[in-house]
């Protein structure tokens, strides 16, 4: 089945340290998202990515890195800068932009805390 | 620029019932519209979406949307509330354009009593 694949399902940190949060799809879509959700908050974007090799900042980048080597994934780096990393992450892709809005389908999530 | 603002963040309903879920939108261009159901410790699923073709929008899981441009509203509706419809509830707006990229509602929490 295609889908979007998020790991691990949970994910424990310790202060000063990096973790990478996988993200994989197998939709064959162009473009991945990542965001960030905190209980109240809705959901904010931290990085997105329209193609292979390019990535944008969305509203809430400080402190989280990205790569986009390959179609299929989108790993997300939460650095030892980002001072409350504590949230629940989600992975989402979707068809190339600029053929009118498509929806996004999303990952089951990633569960970060501080140890 | 673009916002959604849903009114109310928890909303709790009899099996049944009438659900009614409200989403208002602000956008300077002509606006898609999504609604998404997260159910605890998943994704999300997309039930609907709005891009232009018709102003009355039917999901899944027996959910639909009307579009009024007049009162800047997408709001959510299903005619009789199931157990299983306890979920939280997300409405997004896009612009379309070069980067497809969705703004999101803070969401609204809705409990099926039995």
């Amino acid at each position: 089945d295609g889908g979007i694949t998020q790991s691990p399902k949970y994910l424990f940190r310790k202060e000063g340290q990096n973790v990478t949060l996988s993200c994989e799809q197998n939709l064959n879509h162009d473009a991945m998202y990542w965001y960030r959700q905190d209980p109240g908050q809705g959901l904010r974007l931290i990085y997105y990515s329209q193609i292979v090799n390019d990535f944008q900042k969305g509203d809430i980048a400080e402190g989280y890195s990205v790569s986009r080597e390959k179609k299929e994934s989108f790993p997300l780096t939460v650095t030892s800068a980002q001072k409350n990393p504590t949230a629940f992450y989600l992975c989402a892709s979707s068809l190339g932009a600029g053929v009118g809005a498509q929806p996004q389908h999303f990952g089951d999530g990633t569960r970060l805390s501080i140890l | 620029a673009q916002s959604v603002t849903q009114l109310g963040s928890h909303v709790s309903v009899s099996e049944g019932a009438l659900v009614l879920l409200r989403c208002n939108y602000s956008s300077s261009v002509p606006p898609y519209l999504f609604w998404y159901v997260q159910y605890p410790n998943q994704g999300l699923q997309l039930l609907l979406k709005y891009t232009s073709a018709a102003t009355l929008v039917k999901g899944i899981n027996g959910f639909e949307a009307e579009f009024k441009k007049s009162e800047t509203s997408f709001h959510l509706t299903k005619p009789s509330a199931h157990m299983s419809d306890a979920a939280e509830y997300f409405c997004a707006v896009s612009g379309g354009g070069a980067t497809n990229k969705l703004i999101f509602g803070t969401g609204t929490l809705l409990a099926v009593q039995p």
